[in-house]
C-alpha cells in the first residue's frame, strides 16, 4: 500500500448512522492527522494522534491507532448531513520534521 | 475565529507567465507551508518556511518555484514561467507550534487558489 490510503474511498450511510474511514500506511509515523475536506474548499484539521497514542477523541470523533498494523480508524458518530466531504488521514515521518503526506481520502454522504 | 486568507481565489494565466500567489497566515502563526492538488489526486506537500527560509521542500518544488514573506502578514508563493501542468489547487496553511520530534503540527489551510494554466 501507498503511505496513506483510506479504505472505503466512498462511504454513503444515513444521518444518525456511525461512519468508519479507515487508514492504512507504509513507512513508520511520528504522528497522523486527519482533516475534512467539503467540495471545492480548504482543508479542515479534525484530529492528531501521536504515534505512542492508541486512541483520540474529539466531540462526535474518535481516532485510534495501531502502529503495529500501520493502520488508523476515525470514527464519526451520529453523522448529521453536515459531515458530507471527503475525509484525509496525513501521515508525519520521522525522516522529515515538517511534512505531511495525505491519503487520497474517502469521500462521505450522509443521507437526509 | 482567526483564518488563513488567500488571493486570488481563481488566477488563470498563459503557459510560460509568472503568478504570484498570495496568502494570509493566521497572525501569531510562525510556520508556513504551501501545498497543491492537481484534480482529481492527493493533496501534496510543496514547502514549509520558517524564520525566513525554507525549512524543507519536495521534489515538486524545483527552481520555478520560489517562496517569500515580503512583509509581517504576506506569504508568497511565485512560479516564475507556468507549464500546463502547474494547473491545480493550491493551499498556504500555517501553524502555531513548529515541527518537533512528535512530528509536524496541526496545520491550518486557507481556501485555495485554483491556477488555471492555458
Amino acid at each position: 500500500s501507498q503511505q496513506g490510503e483510506e479504505d472505503p474511498q466512498a462511504l454513503s450511510i444515513q444521518e444518525g448512522e456511525n461512519a468508519t474511514m479507515n487508514c492504512s500506511y507504509k513507512t513508520s509515523i511520528n504522528n497522523l492527522q486527519w482533516y475534512r475536506q467539503n467540495s471545492g474548499r480548504g482543508l479542515v484539521h479534525l484530529i492528531l494522534i501521536r504515534s505512542n497514542e492508541r486512541e483520540k477523541h474529539s466531540g462526535r470523533l474518535r481516532v485510534t491507532l495501531d502502529t503495529s498494523k500501520k493502520s488508523s480508524s476515525l470514527l464519526i458518530t451520529a453523522s448529521r448531513a453536515a459531515d458530507t466531504a471527503s475525509y484525509f488521514c496525513a501521515t508525519g515521518l520521522y525522516s522529515s520534521a515538517s511534512k505531511i503526506i495525505f491519503g487520497s481520502g474517502t469521500r462521505l454522504s450522509i443521507r437526509p | 475565529e482567526p483564518e488563513v486568507t488567500q488571493t486570488p481565489s481563481h488566477q488563470v494565466t498563459q503557459m510560460g507567465q509568472e503568478v504570484i500567489l498570495r496568502c494570509v497566515p493566521i497572525s501569531n502563526h510562525l510556520y508556513f507551508y504551501w501545498y497543491r492538488q492537481i484534480l482529481g489526486q492527493k493533496v501534496e506537500f510543496l514547502v514549509s518556511f520558517y524564520n525566513n527560509e525554507i525549512s524543507e521542500k519536495s521534489e515538486i518544488f524545483d527552481d520555478q518555484f520560489s517562496v517569500e514573506r515580503p512583509d509581517g502578514s504576506n506569504f508568497t508563493l511565485k512560479i516564475r514561467s507556468t507549464k500546463l501542468e502547474d494547473s491545480a489547487m493550491y493551499f498556504c496553511a500555517s501553524s502555531r507550534e513548529g515541527y518537533t520530534t512528535s512530528g509536524p503540527p496541526e496545520q491550518y489551510f486557507g481556501p485555495g487558489t485554483r491556477l488555471t494554466v492555458t
